[in-house]
């Protein structure tokens, strides 16, 4: 069974700091990962996502996750916080095989804010 | 743009409804979820469909039911609703049969409350 563990429920960070989300998963399988983002009163859009390839990946708003086989992680960063990026964040894993070939499986999620 | 709708944003409901919560997508994909989001707990899956008529249960599909009738509508029914179902529900479409290969696109989400 796929498991993701996001450390820490809450995050806070000053406008103009480096954001970092931590994500850990396991995975019996190599792994496709995924960062959600939920805006207040919204659904879930995606942030960026790893299937292979270069490991560094880059997604929308300046966002971006590095997949560490060795450490079984996909942090998330992002250089300099706006308060725009307030907001809920997913880590997920997908599932591999079955009927529908993209089942997620999600972390508990970190709640990011940002002072101004 | 993709698009995932579902019926109500907020729903209050009293136990022991029947509740049904709608969802609509115009993206002809064959996939659909629904998952309840709980705080701490993340989104976990209730029921996917992978083509209509056709359904396999989640990880938590205990006191609900699904429906697919046709390709862009899946219904997920509460038989009889308790208070423990209070919570915000998320359904999702995607494309790909394999993994990786797609993204679920989401709804804005249905809160709904069991009092």
């Amino acid at each position: 069974a796929q498991s993701v563990t996001q450390l820490g429920s809450h995050v806070s960070v000053s406008e103009g700091a480096l954001v970092l989300l931590r994500c850990n998963y396991s995975s019996s399988v190599p792994p496709y990962l995924f960062w959600y983002v939920q805006y207040p009163n919204q659904g879930l859009q995606l942030l960026l996502k790893y299937t292979t390839g270069a490991t560094l990946v880059k997604g929308i708003n300046g966002f971006e996750a590095e997949f560490k086989k060795s450490e079984t992680s996909f942090h998330l960063t992002k250089p300099s916080a706006h308060m725009s990026d307030a907001a809920e964040y997913f880590c997920a894993v997908s599932s591999t095989g079955g009927n529908a070939g993209n089942m997620l499986t999600f972390g508990g999620g970190t709640r990011l804010m940002v002072k101004p | 743009d993709v698009k995932v709708t579902q019926s109500s944003r907020y729903l209050v409901k009293r136990t022991g409804e029947k509740v049904f919560l709608e969802c609509v997508q115009d993206m002809d994909h064959e996939n659909m979820f629904w998952y309840r989001q709980d705080p701490g707990l993340g989104l976990r899956l209730i029921y996917f469909s992978y083509d209509v008529k056709m359904k396999e249960k989640g990880d938590i599909p205990e006191g609900y039911s699904v429906s697919r009738e046709k390709k862009e509508r899946f219904s997920l029914i509460l038989e009889s609703a308790s208070t423990n179902q209070t919570s915000m529900y998320l359904c999702a479409g995607s494309g790909a049969k394999v993994a990786g290969l797609d993204t679920q696109y989401f709804g804005p989400g249905t809160r709904l409350t069991v009092l």
